[in-house]
């Protein structure tokens, strides 16, 4: 079954370093989205982006954050300069398109900011 | 914004029981989904609602959207030790573009 993959698994990286995490959506998917989860909290929307253009972003996606899709497969999150609250489970998670829909989620990349 | 109620936040059940949990929400909904999240993955999909009062079933699981749209509940029965996990739901209303609202999950754990 078509999966959304995201690497790496685990990312460790000092404060003020730019990170950027990677996610392949399903191949015939239109629509991605990058969700965040804190250790122990709840899954929180960041951004999504269709037709090569953010559609829409939350407060917690500020100028340290951007996303790009270089290619016809990849969709990328950057972080321009981490801070410690940062540290968190980054979501990539994609959808088809269309009237009744499922949006399925890659398996996470763990950021560690020290 | 849009807020969704979680409960109960954990549950220690005995395998082979039933188990109960809902959502509720400040605003109406046009899409209920059940996600299902082991430690260290993404969020995986269990059921999808799509219409107020529809009740859909998924082996052990069974889910109801709400005929107000403001509530959700999932039912697992026959509990087994693999259903552990934190279970959350989420859902989209009218124009949000499907950005998902998530509860803050009920952690599961089924005592063999």
């Amino acid at each position: 079954e078509p999966e959304v993959t995201q690497t790496p698994s685990h990312q460790v990286t000092q404060m003020g370093q730019e990170v950027i995490l990677r996610c392949v959506p399903i191949s015939n998917h239109l629509y991605f989205y990058w969700y965040r989860q804190i250790l122990g909290q709840k899954v929180e929307f960041l951004v999504s982006f269709y037709n090569n253009e953010i559609s829409e972003k939350s407060e917690i996606f500020d100028d340290q954050f951007s996303v790009e899709r270089p290619d016809g497969s990849n969709f990328t999150l950057k972080i321009r300069s981490t801070k410690l609250e940062d540290s968190a489970m980054y979501f990539c998670a994609s959808r088809r398109g269309g009237s009744i829909e499922k949006l399925f989620f890659g398996s996470g990349t763990q950021l560690s900011v020290l | 914004g849009q807020q969704l109620n979680q409960s109960p936040q954990s549950m220690f059940i005995q395998e082979g029981e039933d188990v109960s949990m809902n959502c509720t929400s400040s605003s109406i909904f046009n899409t209920w989904l059940w996600y299902k999240q082991d430690p260290g993955e993404g969020p995986v999909l269990l059921i999808a609602l799509y219409k107020a009062g529809e009740l859909t079933s998924n082996g052990r699981l069974t889910a109801q959207f709400g005929i107000t749209r403001k509530d959700s509940f999932l039912n697992i029965s026959a509990s087994i030790p693999s259903d552990v996990g934190i279970y959350f739901c989420a859902g989209f209303g009218r124009g949000s573009n499907y950005k998902l609202t998530f509860g803050k999950g009920t952690l599961l754990t089924v005592n063999p």
